[in-house]
């Protein structure tokens, strides 16, 4: 699985565009990028995944450039709720033995 | 949307007690996982469920725990004689088998704290 690199912690302004970027060196061929995002005491929550260029979904946007090599998590106008910690992880999805390695995530901290 | 349940979402028990976690996957679901995440630590991989066997299980998941697929909805997680140390939120996680697809989502329950005393 390949290991993933991100900010130990972020701060933000109400309103702003948040970029979280991660990098995954030793990303294979099969591997997709995923998010999560976690509140205290809650379960990991699915943010966004993709595989090469740009997916954006009503919460988010991830941008992957051509060598698959890091991923930018994109918050378009954060809010006080967006504050969590925010994952990123690489794995080849459609493997049966697929499962989650958790870094230390980011923890993205959205002030007034 | 469909979302993963999981039952109690506290659990309090002795030391050398036997606890079960209950997990309801999402019901078209073929993968189910446990990971636990100790506070303020890191979301751990406990084991792995497919096919009514287990797939993978890490170093943690010793012989003290266990996990069934008992009926069709449900999903557990027994751990035998609870240590001090298995205090922590455990998560339910699964996901479907959509063949011929390119992205194969987990989805993660809310958790059960379980405190050992």
């Amino acid at each position: 699985l390949a290991k993933t690199t991100q900010p130990i912690s972020m701060d933000s302004y109400e309103g702003q565009e948040v970029n979280i970027t991660c990098s995954h060196n030793n990303i294979a061929t099969n591997d997709y990028i995923t998010w999560y995002q976690q509140f205290p005491s809650q379960g990991p929550r699915f943010i966004i995944q993709g595989y090469k260029t740009k997916v954006t979904n009503e919460v988010a946007s991830l941008f992957i450039p051509a060598d698959r090599k890091s991923s930018t998590l994109s918050l378009p106008r954060v809010s006080l709720s967006d504050t969590a910690v925010y994952y990123c992880l690489v794995g080849d999805t459609r493997d049966s033995s697929y499962k989650l390695i958790f870094g230390s995530g980011t923890r993205l901290l959205v002030r007034p | 949307e469909p979302e993963v349940t999981q039952t109690p979402s506290h659990q309090v028990t002795q030391m050398g007690q036997e606890v079960i976690l209950r997990c309801v996957p999402i019901s078209n679901h073929l993968y189910f996982y446990w990971y636990r995440q100790i506070l303020g630590q890191k979301v751990e991989f406990l084991v792995s469920f497919y096919n009514n066997e287990i797939s993978e299980k890490s170093e943690i998941f010793d012989d003290q725990f266990s996990v069934e697929r008992p009926d069709g909805s449900n999903f557990t997680l027994k751990i035998r004689s609870t240590k001090l140390e298995d205090s922590a939120m455990y998560f339910c996680a699964s996901r479907g088998d959509r063949q011929g697809k390119t992205t194969d989502t987990q989805y993660f329950g809310p958790g059960t704290r379980l405190t050992v005393l």
